[in-house]
């Protein structure tokens, strides 16, 4: 089992409506979540990082942990074609080294259509 | 400002060419990384540095060699690369490398190994 797993896509959705993406995690240790937003060809942007349970709000963006069922989701309100982009959930973990690494989900890749 | 800098932007090299790929952060940040990432694929580590000292290798082959040469700046030297490591290079950089540690991107250079 992949220690952080996410729902692949591709997602398509019409302009306005709300996207749901989706990880799992299987290791506790380090339970904080961030989500990063990739434009085609671009580096990776932090959109958001929560480490509780429940739910962080950032405009149109909302973190949602679940760490009782080890499920972290970001849903997307009012959504906006320039919302397409991939999405990557990641955690860190920690294997002894001097320092952490972060791991990725697969990443969603969300077309948002006009 | 949560700027992390990498130049070039885009690199094309032949097989026996010597390169290199520049990063430059100046958020303070003691942690620094290099990853690899295919088309649709997450990024993928390759090197820690933290406190200038290499922290962690991903058996990456040594045609790739990173240097540290102070906390702002990150080099990865490329030699005798194959085709098959084009990919887009990304720097990454955050605090310490340690705890709940949240990881800057650079926009990457996108390589080309002809």
């Amino acid at each position: 089992q992949k220690e952080v797993e996410q729902d692949p896509g591709p997602l398509s959705v019409p302009e306005g409506a709300i996207v749901s993406l989706n990880c799992t995690y299987s290791n506790s240790a380090f339970q904080y979540f961030m989500w990063y937003r990739q434009y085609s060809r671009k580096g990776p942007e932090l959109l958001m990082y929560t480490y509780s349970s429940g739910n962080k709000e950032d405009g149109r963006f909302t973190a949602q942990v679940d760490k009782s069922s080890k499920y972290i989701s970001l849903f997307i309100r009012d959504s906006q074609p320039s919302d397409s982009a991939t999405y990557l959930c990641a955690k860190p973990t920690f294997d002894g080294g001097a320092t952490n690494k972060l791991i990725f989900g697969t990443g969603t890749l969300l077309a948002v259509q006009p | 400002d949560t700027e992390v800098t990498q130049t070039p932007k885009h690199l094309v090299m032949g097989m026996t060419n010597k390169k290199s790929l520049k990063c430059e952060q100046h958020m303070g940040h003691r942690a620094m990384y290099w990853y690899k990432q295919k088309a649709k694929k997450p990024p993928e580590l390759m090197f820690v540095y933290s406190y200038e000292k290499l922290s962690i290798n991903e058996s990456v082959p040594s045609r790739f060699s990173p240097e540290c040469p102070n906390s702002s700046l990150l080099n990865l030297h490329l030699h005798a690369l194959q085709p098959e490591d084009s990919a887009l290079y990304l720097c990454a950089s955050s605090q310490d490398g340690q705890g709940a540690d949240i990881q800057y991107f650079g926009a990457g250079t996108r390589l080309s190994v002809l």
